[in-house]
Formats: C-alpha cells, sequence, structure tokens
C-alpha cells in the first residue's frame, strides 16, 4: 500500500524553464511534508517542506504547494538549471508522539537539458 | 556534505551471514533514523532512535536490529541475510526527536550473494 505515491519516474525539462514535480498521498493523518533531492552515490539532500496549515511555501527557486483537499502537493523549481538534475524524493510524515517517521516516494528523475 | 557518515559504503556478503552497518550522526543531533531503498522503491522507514532509546519502528524485519550507543553512534545488524535484502541502507538524523528535517548519510550498498 503505497501511501505516497509520485506517478511519474522521470520528466525532462529545458534549462530556464519551470519544472513541476507532482505527488499525491493517501492518509489523511499526514501533516507534514518535505521534498528531497539526491543525487548518485550520495544520500538525499533536503530542499523544502510545508505543513499541513500551509498552502505554499517557497525558498528562492523552490516553490512547494499543498492541496489538502485533493491530498496532492507539487514542487516548482523555477527557473530550471542543469545542476537540478537528480532524483526528486517527496516525504510525508504524521506526528505520532514526538516521533516522526517519513514516507518516501518512490522518486522521479529530473533532467534539465542545456 | 550532511555531516551524518556511514561505513562501509560497500559491503558484499553471502546469504545466511550477519553483518553490522554503522552510523555517525552530526554533531548535536540526537535522533538516529535507518531506512532501506531496495531497486526501483522509495526509502522505507525501519528505526527511530532517540538520545540511544528506540523512538518509532516502521518496516523492520525481525532478522534486523538496531542500537544507539551512548556517544549516539547506531549500529543497524542484519542477520540470516537474504538475496531480497540487497539494497541501499541510509541513515539520518536529526536534532530532536521529532524529525522535521532529517539530514541523511551517503548510505551503505549491501549486496547479498
Amino acid at each position: 500500500d503505497q501511501q505516497v505515491k509520485q506517478n511519474s519516474p522521470s520528466l525532462s525539462v529545458q534549462e530556464g524553464r519551470i519544472s513541476i514535480l507532482n505527488c499525491d498521498y493517501t492518509n489523511s493523518m499526514f501533516d507534514y511534508f518535505l521534498w528531497y533531492k539526491k543525487y548518485p552515490a550520495e544520500g538525499p539532500t533536503f530542499l523544502i517542506s510545508i505543513s499541513s496549515i500551509k498552502d505554499k511555501n517557497e525558498d528562492g527557486r523552490f516553490t512547494v504547494f499543498l492541496n489538502k483537499s485533493a491530498k496532492h502537493l507539487s514542487l516548482h523549481i523555477v527557473p530550471s538549471q542543469p545542476g537540478d538534475s537528480a532524483v526528486y524524493f517527496c516525504a510525508a510524515s504524521p506526528r505520532r508522539g514526538s516521533a516522526r517517521q517519513l514516507t518516501f516516494g518512490s522518486g522521479t528523475q529530473l533532467t534539465v537539458l542545456p | 556534505d550532511s555531516g551524518v557518515t556511514q561505513t562501509p559504503k560497500h559491503l558484499i556478503t553471502a546469504t545466511g551471514q550477519r553483518v553490522t552497518l554503522r552510523c555517525s550522526p552530526r554533531s548535536g543531533d540526537l535522533s538516529v533514523y535507518w531506512y532501506q531503498q531496495s531497486l526501483d522503491q522509495g526509502l522505507q522507514f525501519l528505526i527511530q532512535y532517540y538520545n540511544g532509546e528506540e523512538r518509532a519502528k516502521g518496516n523492520i524485519l525481525e532478522r534486523f536490529s538496531a542500537q544507539q550507543f551512548p556517544d549516539l553512534h547506531s549500529e543497524l545488524n542484519l542477520s540470516s541475510l537474504e538475496l531480497g535484502d540487497s539494497a541501499l541502507y541510509f541513515c539520518a538524523s536529526s536534532v530532536g526527536a521529532d524529525g522535521y528535517e532529517q539530514y541523511f548519510g551517503p548510505g551503505t550498498r549491501l549486496t547479498v550473494t
């Protein structure tokens, strides 16, 4: 049972254009969402997060949008750069006591073409 | 560099064997998390330790166990290994028990032959 789904395994975008990565979730207990970026042979790197009390969070070129009614979030990268080419994982977390465990999607490989 | 270190980077072993993966969290982080990433899968949460105590448990097999030591480093022990245990094992750390932002190590690639 995949509680966090990234339905696009890959995405190619031209440099300078917008990259939009999508993520859907099924568990209504999730209240915190994160995006991680992963380069080959490295661990995932935290990129940006959003709490369920917000619908948008922005950090430089990266913006995450959350649509709670649709159980959908997206990551927008504007403008896309070749260095953004990586696998992007969406993750979600419920609050269980004081512990948080992350449930990850299967990832989307973003390729930014020069 | 996230500040989280994992050893070894690669491990090749045979079915039925036992291995230990080691993780040192970022300086000041009290929580350690273990994740498994199998081929074409997202990261699966295994277990969390906070300041030496088990905090949360995910899809961790009974053949697997972990602990966190007084110096806060953690070890993941995998025993009676099967071919299906071949995967990347990541360790992450965070400051508190609430792992809002977890910082990941580079992973240990385990191959069971």
